[in-house]
């Protein structure tokens, strides 16, 4: 089942923080999340396991709620380049081979 | 390292043509997954191949499509036939192992179907 995620859509000003949410209503055991800009292929940002674990990258983080089945990505101090609409992906297993995306959320900053 | 391969970028078929688009993973990755997107949308999982062999196919359409990955040479999303429903943008990732270890993708075939 597909992961849901909000907001759709979120315009930011240059230096503001934004979060991004991705809710299953199945158990995970990994969530991972990427980024695409328009035309162009995703781009793997990183992946959390089940253990509850945050992760950084740069001014990107993330955190994995295995109990509520949600994982946040937070950017923070956004900057022109983090433009492009954010996905993140489920697996439900420990040897899981397909990734269930979500629809995305499209960020655009701004100047 | 050149990453994922894809060709072409761009494929124009007419309705009832065959279409093949082509994936060269990344070196040392041996895990193979074909994904199609619409507009809007999110990636739907197609296909998972490992060499020579389908591992999973439950996301392909029964009828027309079918995905291969010789011993020798790229991965190989085949649409027979094809429909304006099959125009979309088509991605190929590889993983060196499971999907724990991330994807890469590939720059994508855009298929338009006139």
């Amino acid at each position: 089942q597909q992961p849901v995620q909000s907001p759709q859509a979120v315009i930011l000003r240059e230096g503001e923080d934004a979060v991004i949410n991705c809710s299953s209503s199945k158990a995970l055991y990994s969530v991972h999340w990427y980024r695409q800009k328009h035309g162009e292929a995703p781009v793997f940002l990183m992946i959390l396991l089940k253990g509850g674990e945050q992760k950084g990258h740069e001014k990107i983080s993330a955190s994995f709620n295995e109990k509520k089945q949600q994982s946040s990505l937070y950017l923070t101090a956004s900057q022109l380049s983090y433009s492009g609409t954010y996905f993140c992906g489920t697996a439900s297993g420990a040897g899981s081979y397909q990734l269930t995306f979500g629809k995305g959320t499209k960020l655009s900053v701004i100047p | 390292n050149a990453g994922v391969m894809q060709n072409p970028r761009h494929l124009v078929r007419r309705r009832g043509q065959e279409a093949r688009l082509r994936c060269s993973p990344m070196k040392g990755h041996s895990h193979v997954y074909w994904y199609r997107q619409l507009p809007e949308e999110g990636l739907k999982f197609m296909v998972y191949l490992q060499k020579e062999n389908i591992i999973d196919e439950s996301g392909m359409p029964k009828e027309r499509f079918s995905a291969e990955f010789p011993k020798e040479g790229p991965s190989i999303l085949r649409i027979q036939q094809v429909v304006r429903g099959d125009s979309a943008a088509y991605f190929c990732a590889s993983s060196p192992y499971s999907s724990n270890y991330g994807y890469t993708f590939g720059s994508g075939t855009r298929l338009t179907v006139v």
